[in-house]
């Protein structure tokens, strides 16, 4: 089993819906989640960093965190075809420097 | 922009051969972390730095890969004796600090014939 689960779609939604994302994880170390955005040829742009359970909220991105159900989720407000990429889910302990990613969720917002 | 620049962005090169990647992270970030991706998955860590010291290292870098940052600035990782298997993305990243997220470069792209 993998430390860190996520679907990799594709997801197709028409533009204007609300997307989620998710993720789930096994090791109950991770203290520090992270979402980062792909784009083609591309490396990852960070667009979520949180730490602790709860809610963070940066324009139309909101990040939940539940450490009990170790779940994470990415939710995209008024999703634009510029939103079309690859969405990472990312996770670290804090002790060690690693990073672990998800797949990768593909997603493609249509006009 | 200061953000992380890797060069080259694309290597082709053929089974055997020796390659060398290098990063240069954000002007004042002292952490440095290299990652490997392959289609369809997410980046899979290789090697951590702190200034010039190499602090964690992964089970995948093999006998074959060996990264420097000789003077705590920029780093680079070489493949001797490539493979097919060999052929990934490689992404940089940095941070400021403990607790600091990791920013990436756009990667070399790796292609092995």
């Amino acid at each position: 089993q993998k430390e860190v689960e996520q679907d990799p779609g594709p997801l197709s939604v028409p533009e204007g819906a609300i997307v989620s994302l998710n993720c789930t994880y096994s090791n109950s170390a991770f203290q520090y989640f992270m979402w980062y955005r792909q784009y083609s040829r591309k490396g990852p742009e960070l667009l979520m960093y949180t730490y602790s359970s709860g809610n963070k909220e940066d324009g139309r991105f909101t990040a939940q965190v539940d450490k009990s159900s170790k779940y994470i989720s990415l939710f995209i407000r008024d999703s634009q075809p510029s939103d079309s990429a690859t969405y990472l889910c990312a996770m670290n302990s804090g002790v060690y420097q690693k990073v672990t990613f998800g797949t990768g969720t593909k997603l493609q917002v249509i006009p | 922009d200061t953000g992380v620049s890797q060069d080259p962005r694309h290597k082709i090169t053929k089974r055997g051969q020796n390659v060398t990647f290098r990063c240069d992270p954000i002007s004042e970030h002292n952490r440095l972390y290299w990652y490997r991706q392959t289609l369809g998955q997410g980046p899979e860590f290789l090697t951590y730095f702190q200034n010039e010291a190499q602090l964690e290292k992964s089970r995948l870098l093999s006998d074959r890969f060996s990264a420097e940052r000789p003077k705590g600035s920029f780093s680079t990782l070489e493949i001797q004796r490539t493979e097919q298997g060999d052929s990934a993305m490689y992404l940089c990243a940095s941070s400021l600090a403990q607790g600091q997220p990791q920013h990436f470069g756009d990667g070399t792209r790796l292609s092995i014939l």
